[in-house]
C-alpha cells in the first residue's frame, strides 16, 4: 500500500523566517512524483511545487525548495523568507504512473507577524 | 480559478437522504478524481475516472458511488447519509498528457449532515 505521512500536524513560523515541512513516503514503485499542495483558508487546493522522483536535482520555485532524498523515502518543503500569505494547510503527496494520487494528513503552517 | 467546477458549494442534509456532488473538470482533462475531506484529517481518496471508465477505486463505501459521463463531467452520489458522511468533497481533474501532471482541484462541496 502507498502511504504518505506529515508527522507535524502543526508548525509555526516568524515572518521572514525559514521553515522546513516534514513528509515521509512509502512506495515499491521506482517511478513517480512527488507534490506539496496548499490549502489556504479560501480552501481551493494549489501546488506548490513538484518533484520527479528520477530527477536527483531537487525542485525549487522561488521561496519554496524541496529536499528530495530517495533512499530514504524523504520529501521535506522549506519555505524561506516566509510571508503571511504562506499560512496554510500544506500536504504532501505522491503519484505513480496510473495518476493515482496519495496525500498526507497535511500540517497546518502559521506564520507569526 | 483551477477550471474545475464543483456544484453545489454547500450542502445541508439529514441522515438517511441521499445527494449528488456534480463536477466538470478543466477543459479537455479526461481524468476526475474524488477526495473526501474530514475534520482534522487529510484528502481521502474515493475514486477516479478516465474517459469515462473507473481507473482507480480508494476508500469509497458502497454507499459511494461515481460515473463520469460522455462530456466528461462527474457526479459522486452519497446515500443513506450518516453523521459521519459530513465532510469537504474535493473533485479534481488532471492533464492528460501523461503522468506526473498536477492535478486541478475544485473548490469544494461543502457537506452537512444533521
Amino acid at each position: 500500500a502507498q502511504t504518505v505521512t506529515q508527522s507535524q500536524p502543526e508548525m509555526s513560523v516568524q515572518e521572514a523566517e525559514t521553515v522546513t515541512l516534514s513528509c515521509t513516503y512509502d512506495t515499491s514503485e521506482s517511478d513517480y512524483y512527488l507534490f506539496w499542495y496548499k490549502q489556504p483558508p479560501s480552501r481551493q487546493m494549489i501546488l506548490v511545487i513538484r518533484q520527479e522522483a528520477y530527477k536527483q536535482q531537487n525542485a525549487t520555485e522561488n521561496r519554496f525548495s524541496v529536499n528530495f532524498q530517495k533512499a530514504a523515502k524523504s520529501f521535506s518543503l522549506k519555505i524561506s523568507d516566509s510571508q503571511l500569505g504562506d499560512a496554510a494547510m500544506y500536504f504532501c503527496a505522491w503519484s505513480n504512473t496510473g495518476n493515482q494520487f496519495y496525500f498526507g494528513t497535511g500540517t497546518s503552517l502559521t506564520v507569526i507577524p | 480559478d483551477s477550471g474545475v467546477t464543483q456544484t453545489p458549494k454547500h450542502l445541508i442534509t439529514a441522515t438517511g437522504q441521499r445527494v449528488t456532488l456534480r463536477c466538470s473538470p478543466r477543459s479537455g482533462d479526461l481524468s476526475v478524481y474524488w477526495y473526501q475531506q474530514s475534520l482534522d484529517q487529510g484528502l481521502q481518496f474515493l475514486i477516479q475516472y478516465y474517459n469515462g471508465e473507473e481507473r482507480a477505486k480508494g476508500n469509497i463505501l458502497e454507499r459511494f458511488s461515481a460515473q463520469q459521463f460522455p462530456d466528461l463531467h462527474s457526479e459522486l452520489n452519497l446515500s443513506s447519509l450518516e453523521l459521519g458522511d459530513s465532510a469537504l468533497y474535493f473533485c479534481a481533474s488532471s492533464e492528460t498528457s501523461g503522468w506526473g501532471g498536477e492535478l486541478f482541484f475544485g473548490e469544494g462541496s461543502r457537506l452537512t449532515v444533521l
